[in-house]
C-alpha cells in the first residue's frame, strides 16, 4: 500500500535546538500538506504546496518556522530555533487534487517535545 | 469563512450501544466535500467518507452510517453496535472545490469517543 512517510516518529529536543521533519509524499500526488497538532488548537494547518510550489504558509510562525520541497519525494519542516509551545504531534498529508476534492492521505505524525 | 463545529468532545458508550457523533458546518461555497477520519490511539487519521454537497444520500457501510442534511448545514456519524475498537477520536472535515479547490481540509475539534466494554 502506497504510504506517506514521516520522520521522526519522536523528538525530544531543548529550547533553541533546530528541528528538522520530513516527510515523503504518495508518488503521484501533487499536494502536500504539513498539519499540527495540539490539544488546545486541534488540527491547524501550517502550509501546503500544489507540485512543489508554496502555495499557502500563513498558519505557521515565519520567523522561526520554514516548509520546502527541494522535490517530489521530500518535503521538509524546520523549526529553528525551537520553543517548548512547539510541542505538538506534526503531520504531513499528500493528495492529489484536481477539481474535486479528494482524500488526504496522512503520515503517522512526528512528535515533538520542545524541553 | 468556513467553520466545523463539532460540539461533543468527549462521549463515552457501553459496547453495542449505538452512538452519533455531530458536525456542523458552515461554508459560502455552493460546491464543497466533507469528510470524516478516524485517529485511533496509534495516532495516525485514516480516512472514513467523503461526500460531496450535490450528495444528501445517506450512506451505509458497514457498522457505520452518515446522514448528510444540507439544510440543517450537518453531517452526522452513527456507529450502530459500537465495539472497543471503536475508540478513537473523530474528525470532521470542509473542503473547498471546484474552481477555488486547493484540497486543504478544514478541521472541527475532534469528538473523543470511548466504548468500554
Amino acid at each position: 500500500d502506497a504510504r506517506v512517510t514521516q520522520t521522526p516518529r519522536h523528538k525530544v529536543t531543548e529550547m533553541g535546538q533546530e528541528v528538522t521533519m520530513r516527510c515523503q509524499p504518495i508518488l503521484g500526488h501533487n499536494t502536500v500538506f504539513w498539519y499540527r497538532q495540539t490539544m488546545m488548537q486541534g488540527l491547524e494547518l501550517l502550509a501546503y504546496f500544489r507540485n512543489r510550489a508554496p502555495l499557502d504558509d500563513s498558519g505557521m510562525p515565519k520567523d522561526r518556522f520554514s516548509a520546502e520541497m527541494p522535490d517530489a519525494t521530500l518535503a521538509t519542516l524546520k523549526i529553528q530555533p525551537s520553543e517548548p509551545r512547539d510541542s505538538a504531534v506534526y503531520f504531513c498529508a499528500s493528495a492529489r487534487v484536481t477539481g474535486a476534492a479528494g482524500e488526504l492521505f496522512f503520515g503517522e505524525g512526528s512528535r515533538l517535545t520542545v524541553l | 469563512a468556513q467553520k466545523v463545529t463539532q460540539a461533543q468532545t468527549e462521549i463515552s458508550v457501553v459496547e453495542k450501544e449505538d452512538v452519533t457523533l455531530d458536525c456542523v458546518y458552515e461554508t459560502r461555497d455552493t460546491t464543497y466535500y466533507l469528510f470524516w477520519y478516524k485517529q485511533p490511539p496509534s495516532g495516525e487519521l485514516v480516512f472514513l467518507i467523503r461526500r460531496n454537497s450535490f450528495d444528501e444520500q445517506n450512506e451505509i457501510s458497514g457498522r457505520y452510517s452518515w446522514n448528510f442534511q444540507k439544510s440543517t448545514s450537518s453531517f452526522n456519524f452513527t456507529i450502530t453496535a459500537s465495539q472497543v475498537v471503536d475508540s478513537a477520536v473523530y474528525f470532521c472535515a470542509l473542503s473547498e472545490s471546484g474552481s477555488s479547490n486547493t484540497g486543504k481540509l478544514i478541521f472541527g475539534q475532534g469528538t473523543t469517543l470511548q466504548v468500554k466494554p
